[in-house]
């Protein structure tokens, strides 16, 4: 899990709620971001910021929201418009330059449960 | 389009045997071609890393393999332990995505005593 950490661990979301689910990292990576995890499928990036006070949508950000206010976090809000959010949170991080550049480490993941 | 498959979905085996897994991936050339661990509850750790033009790649027990031909890569694990039980994820950096991963959906290996 290197230098990432999210929490909480497990999450329990009621209907029409939004929840926040927190990464931080002490690795002085540039870049962050934020996947989903269901099971047997391969993992699908919600968002991407490659810098401070800029990110991007990645393939299935509907419903969700980040803010990337300083470079060692990147929260992930799941909205209430988001319908089916049960799953595995993956926050990861990366270099921005160099032989590294696409290495990403992962933090240990968030569950969602929803109520 | 970027796409990376993975086989078997799930596979069980006893402690002290050999196991290979298997990924295939559609476009080609690539940037790099990884595989990760993931223990269950946590986030995948990179055990292999390998570029267009590398064949093969060793990390301890496990050894990746890439045939450009078949397009397909594959992990080796000997003298599978115990703790070798995860998922495995082939993980794929195409040129045509930037600094982006496409990930195959895994393979969740158990190794029983």
């Amino acid at each position: 899990d290197g230098g990432i950490t999210q929490s909480p661990k497990y999450l329990f979301r009621k209907e029409g709620q939004n929840v926040t689910l927190s990464c931080e990292q002490n690795l002085n990576h540039d870049a962050m971001y934020w996947y989903r995890q269901d099971p047997g499928q391969g993992l699908r990036l919600i968002y991407y910021s490659q810098i401070v006070n800029d990110f991007q949508k990645g393939d299935i950000a509907e419903g969700y929201s980040v803010s990337r206010e300083k470079k060692e976090s990147f929260p992930l809000t799941v909205t209430s418009a988001q319908k089916n959010p049960t799953a595995f949170y993956l926050c990861a991080s990366s270099p921005r330059g160099g032989p590294n550049q696409e290495t990403q480490y992962f933090g240990p993941g968030t569950r969602l449960l929803v109520l | 389009k970027n796409q990376v498959e993975q086989s078997p979905q799930s596979l069980i085996i006893l402690e002290g045997k050999n196991c290979t897994l298997q990924c295939n991936y559609t476009v080609s050339p690539f940037s790099n071609l990884r595989w990760y661990k993931q223990d269950t509850g946590r986030g995948p750790v990179s055990l292999t890393i390998m570029t267009f033009s590398e064949n093969t790649k060793s990390n301890g027990r496990y050894t990746a393999t890439l045939d450009a031909d078949t397009k397909q890569s594959s992990l080796h694990i000997t003298a599978s332990q115990l703790s070798d039980s995860a998922s495995y994820i082939c993980v794929v950096t195409f040129y045509n995505a930037g600094n982006m991963l496409t990930f195959g959906g895994g393979t969740r290996l158990m190794v029983k005593p």
